[in-house]
Protein backbone atom coordinates (compact mmCIF):
# COMPACT_ATOMS: atom_id res chain seq x y z
CA UNK A 1 0.00 0.00 0.00
CA UNK A 2 1.11 3.48 -1.17
CA UNK A 3 -1.39 5.19 1.06
CA UNK A 4 -1.79 9.20 -0.28
CA UNK A 5 0.58 9.76 -3.49
CA UNK A 6 1.46 13.50 -4.50
CA UNK A 7 2.94 14.79 -7.99
CA UNK A 8 4.72 16.41 -8.25
CA UNK A 9 7.37 17.11 -4.95
CA UNK A 10 8.09 20.48 -5.83
CA UNK A 11 6.61 23.11 -8.57
CA UNK A 12 8.10 26.66 -9.69
CA UNK A 13 5.32 28.52 -11.59
CA UNK A 14 5.53 32.22 -13.25
CA UNK A 15 2.63 34.45 -12.13
CA UNK A 16 -0.38 33.50 -14.45
CA UNK A 17 0.49 30.36 -14.99
CA UNK A 18 -1.50 27.13 -14.72
CA UNK A 19 -0.93 23.86 -12.98
CA UNK A 20 -2.64 20.71 -11.77
CA UNK A 21 -1.45 18.85 -8.88
CA UNK A 22 -2.15 15.06 -8.89
CA UNK A 23 -3.38 13.14 -5.66
CA UNK A 24 -4.52 9.02 -5.58
CA UNK A 25 -5.20 7.51 -2.31
CA UNK A 26 -5.29 3.18 -2.55
CA UNK A 27 -6.74 2.76 0.32
CA UNK A 28 -10.43 2.80 -1.12
CA UNK A 29 -11.64 5.80 1.33
CA UNK A 30 -14.68 7.44 0.45
CA UNK A 31 -13.15 11.23 1.26
CA UNK A 32 -10.57 13.02 -0.08
CA UNK A 33 -9.41 16.81 0.99
CA UNK A 34 -6.63 19.44 -0.48
CA UNK A 35 -5.49 21.71 2.25
CA UNK A 36 -2.58 24.19 1.82
CA UNK A 37 -0.19 24.73 5.01
CA UNK A 38 1.29 28.07 5.19
CA UNK A 39 3.89 29.28 8.13
CA UNK A 40 2.11 30.54 11.43
CA UNK A 41 -1.29 29.50 9.63
CA UNK A 42 -1.81 25.44 10.55
CA UNK A 43 -3.69 23.74 7.40
CA UNK A 44 -6.31 25.31 5.87
CA UNK A 45 -8.89 23.49 3.49
CA UNK A 46 -9.40 24.49 0.02
CA UNK A 47 -11.95 21.70 -1.23
CA UNK A 48 -12.88 18.82 -0.80
CA UNK A 49 -15.13 15.60 -2.10
CA UNK A 50 -16.92 14.09 0.53
CA UNK A 51 -17.64 10.96 -1.98
CA UNK A 52 -16.92 9.82 -5.37
CA UNK A 53 -18.66 12.42 -8.06
CA UNK A 54 -19.16 15.33 -4.99
CA UNK A 55 -16.74 18.33 -4.32
CA UNK A 56 -17.19 21.06 -1.49
CA UNK A 57 -15.78 24.42 -1.03
CA UNK A 58 -13.18 24.89 1.99
CA UNK A 59 -11.82 27.48 4.19
CA UNK A 60 -9.84 28.85 1.32
CA UNK A 61 -11.37 27.93 -2.43
CA UNK A 62 -10.63 31.30 -4.47
CA UNK A 63 -8.49 30.47 -7.16
CA UNK A 64 -8.44 26.71 -7.11
CA UNK A 65 -10.61 24.20 -9.00
CA UNK A 66 -10.80 20.59 -8.04
CA UNK A 67 -11.86 17.34 -9.86
CA UNK A 68 -12.56 13.98 -8.24
CA UNK A 69 -11.48 12.19 -11.44
CA UNK A 70 -12.86 8.64 -9.67
CA UNK A 71 -12.80 6.93 -6.23
CA UNK A 72 -9.03 7.13 -6.30
CA UNK A 73 -8.16 10.53 -7.71
CA UNK A 74 -8.69 13.72 -6.06
CA UNK A 75 -6.86 16.76 -8.46
CA UNK A 76 -6.21 20.88 -7.93
CA UNK A 77 -5.98 22.96 -10.24
CA UNK A 78 -4.51 26.47 -10.39
CA UNK A 79 -5.42 28.17 -13.53
CA UNK A 80 -3.53 31.08 -13.19
CA UNK A 81 -1.14 31.09 -10.43
CA UNK A 82 -0.65 34.14 -8.30
CA UNK A 83 2.60 34.59 -5.74
CA UNK A 84 0.04 34.29 -2.71
CA UNK A 85 -0.64 30.38 -3.84
CA UNK A 86 3.38 29.80 -2.49
CA UNK A 87 2.47 27.32 -0.26
CA UNK A 88 3.14 23.40 0.21
CA UNK A 89 -0.10 21.90 -0.67
CA UNK A 90 -1.49 18.26 0.83
CA UNK A 91 -3.75 15.77 -0.18
CA UNK A 92 -6.00 13.52 2.65
CA UNK A 93 -8.07 11.14 2.40
CA UNK A 94 -10.11 9.30 4.88
CA UNK A 95 -12.46 6.61 5.17
CA UNK A 96 -15.18 8.42 6.72
CA UNK A 97 -18.04 6.43 7.35
CA UNK A 98 -18.33 5.88 11.14
CA UNK A 99 -17.03 6.15 14.56
CA UNK A 100 -13.31 5.32 14.76
CA UNK A 101 -12.73 5.96 11.27
CA UNK A 102 -12.41 9.76 11.11
CA UNK A 103 -8.86 9.34 11.02
CA UNK A 104 -7.45 11.60 7.87
CA UNK A 105 -4.17 10.09 6.35
CA UNK A 106 -2.09 12.96 4.63
CA UNK A 107 0.40 12.64 1.32
CA UNK A 108 4.05 13.77 1.50
CA UNK A 109 3.04 17.66 0.48
CA UNK A 110 3.60 19.26 -3.00
CA UNK A 111 5.63 22.69 -2.50
CA UNK A 112 4.86 25.13 -4.91
CA UNK A 113 6.48 28.30 -5.23
CA UNK A 114 4.62 31.26 -7.27
CA UNK A 115 7.06 33.66 -8.89
CA UNK B 1 -16.44 30.37 15.87
CA UNK B 2 -14.80 27.09 13.85
CA UNK B 3 -11.62 28.33 15.12
CA UNK B 4 -8.84 26.01 16.82
CA UNK B 5 -6.17 28.12 18.96
CA UNK B 6 -3.37 26.24 20.25
CA UNK B 7 -0.21 27.68 22.22
CA UNK B 8 2.62 27.97 22.03
CA UNK B 9 3.58 28.07 18.90
CA UNK B 10 7.01 26.83 19.91
CA UNK B 11 8.67 24.68 22.51
CA UNK B 12 11.75 23.80 24.06
CA UNK B 13 11.99 20.86 26.32
CA UNK B 14 15.02 18.97 28.16
CA UNK B 15 15.18 15.29 27.28
CA UNK B 16 13.11 13.13 29.61
CA UNK B 17 10.98 16.71 30.44
CA UNK B 18 7.18 17.17 29.56
CA UNK B 19 5.74 18.71 26.78
CA UNK B 20 2.60 20.34 27.09
CA UNK B 21 0.57 21.93 24.08
CA UNK B 22 -3.24 23.57 24.57
CA UNK B 23 -5.82 23.95 22.69
CA UNK B 24 -8.89 25.77 22.65
CA UNK B 25 -11.79 26.04 20.91
CA UNK B 26 -15.23 28.13 21.16
CA UNK B 27 -17.57 25.50 18.81
CA UNK B 28 -19.43 23.35 20.96
CA UNK B 29 -20.68 21.66 18.11
CA UNK B 30 -17.45 19.93 17.64
CA UNK B 31 -17.22 16.28 18.18
CA UNK B 32 -13.73 14.95 17.57
CA UNK B 33 -10.56 16.00 18.32
CA UNK B 34 -7.54 14.58 17.06
CA UNK B 35 -3.58 15.81 17.44
CA UNK B 36 -1.35 15.08 14.28
CA UNK B 37 2.47 14.82 14.52
CA UNK B 38 4.15 16.14 11.75
CA UNK B 39 8.02 15.81 10.81
CA UNK B 40 10.13 18.04 8.57
CA UNK B 41 9.74 17.57 4.60
CA UNK B 42 6.76 14.94 5.40
CA UNK B 43 2.71 15.30 5.78
CA UNK B 44 1.11 15.45 9.23
CA UNK B 45 0.38 11.67 10.72
CA UNK B 46 -2.31 11.42 13.17
CA UNK B 47 -0.96 11.26 17.08
CA UNK B 48 -3.99 10.32 19.13
CA UNK B 49 -7.63 11.25 19.20
CA UNK B 50 -10.41 11.54 21.47
CA UNK B 51 -14.12 12.49 21.88
CA UNK B 52 -15.89 14.53 24.38
CA UNK B 53 -17.54 12.53 26.54
CA UNK B 54 -13.93 11.07 27.59
CA UNK B 55 -12.06 13.63 29.98
CA UNK B 56 -8.48 12.05 28.98
CA UNK B 57 -7.18 9.33 26.66
CA UNK B 58 -3.59 7.84 27.07
CA UNK B 59 -1.77 5.79 24.30
CA UNK B 60 2.17 5.57 25.82
CA UNK B 61 3.91 8.44 26.25
CA UNK B 62 1.34 10.37 24.78
CA UNK B 63 -1.91 11.61 26.47
CA UNK B 64 -4.76 14.06 25.47
CA UNK B 65 -6.35 15.80 28.30
CA UNK B 66 -10.11 17.19 27.71
CA UNK B 67 -11.84 19.81 29.45
CA UNK B 68 -15.38 20.14 28.10
CA UNK B 69 -16.81 23.04 30.53
CA UNK B 70 -14.21 25.16 29.78
CA UNK B 71 -13.45 24.22 26.19
CA UNK B 72 -10.03 23.49 26.21
CA UNK B 73 -7.89 20.34 25.27
CA UNK B 74 -4.32 19.76 25.44
CA UNK B 75 -1.38 16.78 24.33
CA UNK B 76 0.97 15.73 27.27
CA UNK B 77 4.47 14.60 26.44
CA UNK B 78 5.63 11.77 28.60
CA UNK B 79 9.54 11.12 28.75
CA UNK B 80 10.08 13.71 26.00
CA UNK B 81 12.88 12.07 23.53
CA UNK B 82 14.71 13.69 21.00
CA UNK B 83 12.86 11.93 18.24
CA UNK B 84 9.90 13.18 19.56
CA UNK B 85 10.58 16.69 17.68
CA UNK B 86 8.21 17.68 15.28
CA UNK B 87 5.28 20.01 14.75
CA UNK B 88 1.94 19.19 16.49
CA UNK B 89 -1.27 20.54 15.22
CA UNK B 90 -4.72 20.31 17.14
CA UNK B 91 -7.99 19.74 15.19
CA UNK B 92 -11.34 19.55 15.53
CA UNK B 93 -13.85 17.77 13.34
CA UNK B 94 -17.16 20.35 12.33
CA UNK B 95 -19.92 18.77 10.43
CA UNK B 96 -19.84 16.05 8.34
CA UNK B 97 -16.05 14.99 7.53
CA UNK B 98 -14.06 18.38 7.72
CA UNK B 99 -11.15 19.15 10.00
CA UNK B 100 -10.60 22.62 11.78
CA UNK B 101 -6.67 22.57 12.62
CA UNK B 102 -5.07 24.86 15.00
CA UNK B 103 -2.08 26.69 13.91
CA UNK B 104 1.10 23.95 15.11
CA UNK B 105 3.66 24.21 18.09
CA UNK B 106 7.28 23.40 17.05
CA UNK B 107 8.22 20.96 19.65
CA UNK B 108 11.94 20.20 20.33
CA UNK B 109 13.58 18.32 22.36
CA UNK B 110 17.13 18.76 23.68
CA UNK B 111 19.63 16.08 24.17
Amino acid sequence: NAGVTQTPKFQVLKTGQSMTLQCAQDMNHNSMYWYRQDPGMGLRLIYYSASEGTTDKGEVPNGYNVSRLNKREFSLRLESAAPSQTSVYFCASSPWTSGETDTQYFGPGTRLTVL
Amino acid sequence: QQQVKQSPQSLIVQKGGISIINCAYENTAFDYFPWYQQFPGKGPALLIAIRPDVSEKKEGRFTISFNKSAKQFSLHIMDSQPGDSATYFCAAKVGFQKLVFGTGTRLLVSP
